[in-house]
């Protein structure tokens, strides 16, 4: 079966660091993978999806950015820090064309900046 | 462009009530319509999806859908709420051809005993 892990599931970090937050899925081969920020009040933005290794596309101008180094991996990464990334970082992923319109989510991470 | 509304931002509800959270969209193609949940920090979870065929859709946890093209809605209504549905509950769109999903800003149920 399939399974998403994300890490770390909290995480307090001091404006101006840097950032790293990891993804990964078990279980399929090429899904689309994403990333959704959830902000109090706001409910769950797309920030990043993926169809495939390399190929990233941003849903919104910010302060982050993401990757795709291997099928199954995708890391939502800053260089610096602002108070207005915390947030509540959920990945998630699914297989188009299955027809079935399924996403799966991670657990989430949530990030406080200080 | 798509968009999705969820007209309440918090639901109260004695247990054993009933229970519908509305939810509207906007689109200009054929859409996906789901239905997640999200219990205290942890991620979504997928209660009940309509693709196709029957408006009527049936879920987890007794939870049932109305998908309504003229009125533009997909609520959600469950005949009987226990303690433990309570939970943000989120309505989303997709056009089937990306599968990104559009969410509305969530409505929290509280059941009271």
């Amino acid at each position: 079966s399939q399974t998403i892990h994300q890490w770390p599931a909290t995480l307090v970090q001091p404006v101006g660091s840097p950032l790293s937050l990891e993804c990964t899925v078990e279980g399929t081969s090429n899904p689309n993978l994403y990333w959704y920020r959830q902000a109090a009040g706001r409910g769950l933005q797309l920030l990043f999806y993926s169809v495939g290794i390399g190929q990233i596309s941003s849903e919104v101008p910010q302060n982050l950015s993401a990757s795709r180094p291997q099928d199954r991996q995708f890391i939502l990464s800053s260089k610096k820090l602002l108070l207005s990334d915390s947030g509540f970082y959920l990945c998630a992923w699914s297989v188009l064309g299955q027809g079935r319109g399924d996403t799966f989510f991670g657990q989430g991470t949530r990030l406080t900046v200080v | 462009a798509q968009s999705v509304t969820q007209l309440d931002s918090q639901v109260p509800v004695f247990e054993e009530a009933p229970v519908e959270l509305r939810c509207n969209y906007s689109s200009s193609v054929s859409v996906y319509l789901f239905w997640y949940v999200q219990y205290p920090n942890q991620g979504l979870q997928l209660l009940l999806k309509y693709l196709s065929g029957s408006t009527l859709v049936k879920g987890i946890n007794g939870f049932e859908a109305e998908f309504n093209k003229s009125q533009t809605s997909f609520h959600l209504r469950k005949p009987s709420v226990h303690i433990s549905d309570t939970a943000e509950y989120f309505c989303a769109v997709s056009d089937g051809g990306s599968e990104k999903l559009v969410f509305g800003k969530g409505t929290k149920l509280t059941v009271n005993p």
